[in-house]
């Protein structure tokens, strides 16, 4: 399976813009870009995801590079309830057999 | 609605001993995943099932079993408690269909002491 790569760590002001990157230079064609985040001793919970195209929803935006191999997830206004592990994941629309990495851990400064 | 309803919350065993982990969910989702997160790492596959009588091996699947028999429920077993299994376990289902996503339940924490 495609690999990700994230930064370990970034950090954000409170209701500022935050660009969170992820590489995957070994893409497949069928992979759909996944983003998932976890907050302190939950479950994962769905951001987004795309496949070739710019995606918006009601909690971020996902830029997708043209020659897919990169990405950029976007929180528009962060919050402290933002504070979270990120996780880019590559996978089939199936929405299963995730493989994760270890993610970026989002710090939001009041 | 429900969503992914995981039991226990918490678990200690003793080594040796063996347990059930509980998985549901009330959204007719055909595929079911089971994943461990270690402290400081992402979640890691252990097993998986794309509908009920089907599972297959993830990335981590020794020392764990699991069965498919209704849409609903996918039980993860530990047969033999190693102190490596120590960890949090997260079940996750979805659709399977394009442009869905995956949800997950709160997760067991489990001691193996």
């Amino acid at each position: 399976d495609a690999k990700t790569t994230q930064p370990n760590s970034m950090e954000s002001n409170e209701e500022e813009p935050v660009h969170l990157p992820c590489n995957h230079s070994t893409i497949s064609g069928t992979d759909y870009i996944h983003w998932y985040r976890q907050l302190p001793s939950q479950g994962p919970e769905y951001v987004i995801h795309g496949l070739t195209s710019n995606v918006n929803n009601r909690m971020a935006s996902l830029a997708i590079a043209e020659d897919r191999k990169s990405s950029t997830l976007i929180l528009h206004r962060a919050t402290l309830r933002d504070a979270a592990v990120y996780y880019c994941i590559l996978g089939e629309d199936t929405g299963n057999q995730f493989y994760f990495g270890t993610g970026t851990s989002l710090t939001v400064i009041p | 609605n429900a969503g992914v309803t995981q039991t226990p919350k918490f678990q200690v065993l003793k080594t040796g001993q063996s347990m059930t982990l509980q998985c549901a969910q009330d959204m007719n989702h055909e595929y079911m995943s089971w994943y461990r997160q270690d402290p400081g790492m992402g979640l890691r596959l252990i097993h998986y099932s794309v509908g009920a009588g089907i599972t297959d091996q993830g990335e981590v699947p020794n020392g764990y079993n699991v069965s498919r028999s209704t849409t609903e429920d996918f039980p993860l077993r530990l047969l033999s408690a190693a102190p490596s299994q120590t960890s949090v376990y997260f079940c996750a289902s979805s659709s399977g269909q394009k442009n869905t996503e995956a949800f997950f339940g709160q997760g067991t924490r489990l001691t193996v002491v």
